[in-house]
């Protein structure tokens, strides 16, 4: 079975200041690796996912995403940050089983962009 | 990019009714819907996977009579929270799978519900 770990339950950070958010997953076998974003009272959407090629993954909004296997790691990056990025990151990795893609996510963590 | 379209967004009832919930897929068509219960600052706990034309497979400690679900077609999936009562008072979220099946999710809106 697999699992994802988000290290930090809250980042508050500086508006212009870079940022980093920590996930690392356990699986026996290969999987997608995905990153969420969920607004206030919002559903989730979509930010960036890994499925193969290159390790770094480019995705909406200026952020970033690096594979590492070695290390299991998908930590996600931005440069410079947002008061518009304040929102809670799912980190998520899904692999086939029963019939479909089995989705696990993270507890995820709030960002708190401070002005 | 697939747009699922989840309603409503907010409901309010009274202890004991049902209240239903629906999830569409609008320009896709989704063989498997998952709904998802979130508590407060906490992260997403799968419910139950929905799958189109059969019975949904409901996680462990999830009560299958309590939290109906349906998916009669390939683009809307219904839950219905029987007989409601105040803890059942959460952010229910569904979501469906890409067509690519990698287990990219497209998520409806959430659904806000209280029991009062």
């Amino acid at each position: 079975a697999q699992s994802v770990t988000q290290l930090d339950s809250q980042v508050p950070v500086f508006e212009e200041a870079p940022v980093e958010l920590r996930c690392n997953y356990s699986s026996s076998v290969s999987v997608y690796l995905f990153w969420y974003v969920q607004y206030p009272n919002q559903g989730l959407q979509l930010l960036l996912k890994y499925l193969s090629g290159s390790t770094l993954v480019k995705g909406i909004n200026g952020f970033e995403a690096e594979f590492n296997k070695s290390q299991t790691s998908f930590h996600l990056r931005k440069p410079s940050v947002h008061i518009s990025d304040t929102a809670e990151y799912f980190c998520a990795v899904s692999l086939y089983s029963g019939g479909y893609q089995k989705v696990t996510f993270g507890i995820g963590t709030k960002l708190q962009v401070i002005p | 990019g697939a747009v699922v379209s989840q309603h409503p967004s907010r409901v309010i009832c009274k202890s004991g009714t049902s209240v239903k919930i629906e999830c569409r897929s609008l320009d896709f068509q989704a063989t498997t819907m998952f709904w998802y219960r979130q508590f407060p600052k906490q992260s997403l706990m799968l419910m139950a996977t929905s799958n189109e034309g059969s019975k949904a497979t409901y996680e462990q400690g999830v009560e299958k009579d309590k939290f109906l679900i349906n998916h009669a077609s390939l683009t809307l999936s219904t839950l219905t929270v029987t007989s409601a009562h105040p803890e059942d008072s959460s952010f229910y979220i569904c979501s469906a799978e890409g067509q690519d099946y990698t287990g990219e999710l497209f998520f409806g809106e959430g659904s806000r519900l209280t029991v009062l």
